[in-house]
C-alpha cells in the first residue's frame, strides 16, 4: 500500500496570514497519462468533506483562489494564501493512483 | 443538483449486519464510481472499496475482504454497503462519495455521512 505522511498535525495561523500543508507518499503518484493522482480536501467541523485540489494542482469548482496545489512525484504540499476565518477545520490528502486509496493523517487548522 | 444522500444512522449489537444506502441524483449515476470511506471516533478516514455502477466491477479494501459488499441498483440510481459480523471497531461515521463527475481521480460529490454505532 502506498503511505501517506502529511503534517503538521496542527495549524495555528493569525487570520490574513498564509498557511501550508504538506503530504508526502512512499512512491510515485505520477500515472503513465501524466496526471498525478493527489488530492486535497477540507473538513469543516459538522461537515462532509469537501474537494479543494484534484489532480495536485486543479482547483475544484467553487474553490477560491487563494487555495492552490502543487507539488510533483512524491512530495505535495497545499497553501492557502491568506487563512480566513471560514477556512478551519481538517485538511487531509488521498492519494488515488492505486487501491487501497490511502488518506494522509489530518492537519487540523484552528485560528490563533 | 448534483448530490448522494445516504440512508439514516444504524445502531447495532456486535455480530450484526449494518446496510447502508446512498441515491444519487444530478448526474449520470452509471458513469462514475461510487466509493465508501468511514471515519471512527477521533481517527482519520479509511477507504473501504469502491463500485463502477456501469460494471458492477468492485474492489474492497483489503481489511475488509469477506465481511464488505457493495452494490449498485443502476435502476434506481441507488449504491449500498453491507458490512456484516460487525464489531465496535466498525462505530464509525460511513460516507459515500462520486468519484471524478467534474474533477478527474477524486471524491467531488460527498453523501452527508452515515453514523453506524455498534454497542452490546
Amino acid at each position: 500500500d502506498i503511505v501517506v505522511t502529511q503534517s503538521p498535525v496542527s495549524l495555528p495561523v493569525t487570520p490574513g496570514e498564509p498557511a501550508s500543508i504538506s503530504c508526502r507518499s512512499s512512491q510515485s503518484l505520477l500515472f503513465s497519462n501524466g496526471y498525478t493522482y493527489l488530492s486535497w480536501y477540507l473538513q469543516k467541523p459538522g461537515q462532509s468533506p469537501q474537494l479543494l485540489i484534484y489532480l495536485a494542482s486543479y482547483r475544484a469548482s467553487g474553490v477560491p483562489d487563494r487555495f492552490s496545489g502543487s507539488g510533483s512525484g512524491t512530495d505535495f504540499t497545499l497553501a492557502i494564501s491568506r487563512v480566513e476565518t471560514e477556512d478551519v477545520g481538517v485538511y487531509f490528502c488521498i492519494q488515488t493512483l492505486q487501491t487501497p486509496w490511502t488518506f494522509g493523517q489530518g492537519t487540523k487548522l484552528e485560528i490563533k | 443538483e448534483v448530490q448522494v444522500v445516504q440512508s439514516g444512522a444504524e445502531v447495532k449489537k456486535p455480530g450484526a449486519t449494518v446496510k447502508i444506502s446512498c441515491k444519487a441524483s444530478g448526474y449520470t449515476f452509471t458513469g462514475f464510481n461510487i466509493h465508501w470511506v468511514r471515519q471512527a471516533p477521533g481517527k482519520g478516514l479509511e477507504w473501504v472499496g469502491y463500485i463502477d455502477p456501469e460494471d458492477g466491477e468492485r474492489v474492497y479494501a483489503e481489511k475488509f475482504q469477506g465481511r464488505v459488499t457493495i452494490i449498485a441498483d443502476s435502476s434506481r440510481d441507488i449504491a449500498h454497503m453491507e458490512l456484516t459480523s460487525l464489531t465496535s471497531d466498525d462505530t464509525a461515521v460511513y460516507y459515500c462519495a462520486a468519484e471524478g463527475t467534474t474533477a478527474s481521480g477524486a471524491l467531488d460529490v460527498w453523501g452527508q455521512g452515515t453514523t453506524v454505532t455498534v454497542s452490546s
